[in-house]
């Protein structure tokens, strides 16, 4: 098993470019999430999936779209990219086994605004 | 060697002695606590949880403690080695809700 495998890794945009990042997970879990993470802030949640056809805000949404296009996949859209969206953003899964839910995460993706 | 709160502190310890990362949950209805580790350029890793029925849980090399009465939670690390290096989180999270509320981690440097 693969776990929670992000592309791309690094990427570079200019302000007002959009991009799309992809998340895929082979563990059958039902909830995805999409995380930043800044330095000296921890991780901030910015949309997450309790299962597959619905989505909802976390803590900064602003700014990002995304599609839970099937069970495995979760994607995170930046319509026009602001140099305060430079982070690195981290896609996760969870599933609910008795009472717990451990989230696993992918490697991460590097983004820099210009 | 010990360290206390959420504003990223750093703790460096000697190889081979024992550590304690301290932290300070805020919701007295969260029921479900993680610890996650986080080597530099990777993604978070989960090491051991802890539901808020129980005060301690032990896994290899590691123990939780939870102190409710003070919201308070630790992660215990035996002989620690340089492979324990890395960034440290704790996440809470209440009821059924699957948002987890993290804190903003401890950096533990250990020394050879």
């Amino acid at each position: 098993n693969a776990g929670v495998t992000q592309t791309p890794k690094f990427q570079v945009l200019k302000t007002g470019q959009s991009m799309t990042l992809q998340c895929a997970q082979d563990m059958n879990h039902n909830s995805m999430y999409w995380y930043r993470q800044d330095p000296g802030m921890g991780l901030r949640l910015i949309y997450y999936s309790a299962s597959e056809g619905t989505t909802d805000k976390g803590e900064v949404p602003n700014g990002y779209n995304v599609s839970r296009l099937n069970k495995r996949e979760f994607s995170l859209r930046l319509e026009s990219a602001a140099p305060s969206q430079t982070s690195v953003y981290f896609c996760a899964s969870s599933d609910l086994a008795g009472g717990a839910e451990t989230q696993y995460f992918g490697p991460g993706t590097r983004l820099l605004v210009l | 060697g010990e360290s206390v709160g959420l504003h990223l502190p750093t703790l460096s310890v000697q190889e081979g002695d024992n550590s304690i990362i301290n932290c300070a949950y805020s919701n007295s209805a969260s029921d479900y606590f993680i610890w996650y580790k986080q080597e530099s350029g990777k993604g978070p890793q989960f090491i051991i949880d802890i539901r808020s029925n129980m005060d301690k849980r032990q896994g290899q090399r590691v123990t939780v403690l939870l102190n409710k009465t003070v919201k308070h939670l630790s992660l215990q690390i035996a002989a620690t080695q340089p492979g324990d290096s890395a960034v440290y989180f704790c996440a809470e999270r209440a009821g059924n809700n699957r948002k987890l509320i993290w804190g903003l981690g401890t950096s533990l440097a250990v020394n050879p």
